[in-house]
């Protein structure tokens, strides 16, 4: 058990509907990242959250948003479903202490989305 | 443009065999990172490592070890003695900095070790 927890394990959903992913962090990690994994574009990187503050941003479309609120949870959220968005969706957390080695990361189970 | 290949896409071994899979990356920056991760047939993602592009010593944790090569732009993983549970995915990936910006997976390499 990593200590990443993510709900809901599974997700059934239709085309054009939106959907909120929830990303709980170890104890004490600061950091909360996510990505995405489908057949089609395998592991992509998606956004970076620092102590509620956006630090990187990957091939993250314009329908998802994601945020880090002050008890340091994160939630990405997915709207205008397409089926190209069914994938699994992976948070994971890190101290990371600038410049120490704190940044190892820690992943969550994954959220199995499917847009049917 | 970051890129990361892993040109072998699976790879059988027998168990006490050493293993190394191989990871090429391309990038313009000069500070860069360095990731290898775990997917086991559980699916879940596990971090084994990360290195900056001015560190070039080679990392051994246990049966691990991670060979940088700045001169032929790798970063190839080596198991040694490998065990039935090393059996996986095994994704190379890269970053311009510490934080995500321009991170890039490759598309993995799928190690079965047979007992």
């Amino acid at each position: 058990d990593s200590g990443v927890t993510q709900t809901p394990k599974h997700l059934i959903t239709a085309t054009g509907q939106r959907v909120t992913l929830r990303c709980s962090p170890r104890s004490g990690d600061l950091s909360v990242y996510w990505y995405q994994q489908s057949l089609d574009q395998g592991l992509q990187f998606l956004i970076h959250y620092y102590n509620g503050e956006e630090r990187a941003k990957g091939n993250i479309l314009e329908r998802f948003s994601a945020q880090q609120f002050p008890d340091l949870h994160s939630e990405l959220n997915l709207s205008s479903l397409e089926l190209g968005d069914s994938a699994l969706y992976f948070c994971a957390s890190s101290v990371d202490l600038a410049g120490g080695p704190g940044d190892e990361q820690f992943f969550g189970p994954g959220t199995r989305l499917t847009v049917l | 443009a970051q890129k990361v290949t892993q040109a072998q896409t699976e790879i059988s071994v027998v168990e006490k065999e050493d293993v190394t899979l191989d990871c090429v990356y391309e990038t313009r920056d000069t500070t860069y990172y360095l990731f290898w991760y775990k997917q086991p047939p559980s699916g879940e993602l596990v971090f084994l490592i990360r290195r900056n592009s001015f560190d070039e010593q080679n990392e051994i944790s246990g049966r691990y070890s991670w060979n940088f090569q700045k001169s032929t732009s790798s970063f190839n993983f080596t198991i040694t003695a490998s065990q039935v549970v090393d059996s996986a995915v095994y994704f190379c990936a890269l970053s311009e900095d510490n934080y995500g910006q321009n991170f890039v997976f490759g598309p993995g390499t799928r190690l079965s070790v047979l007992p």
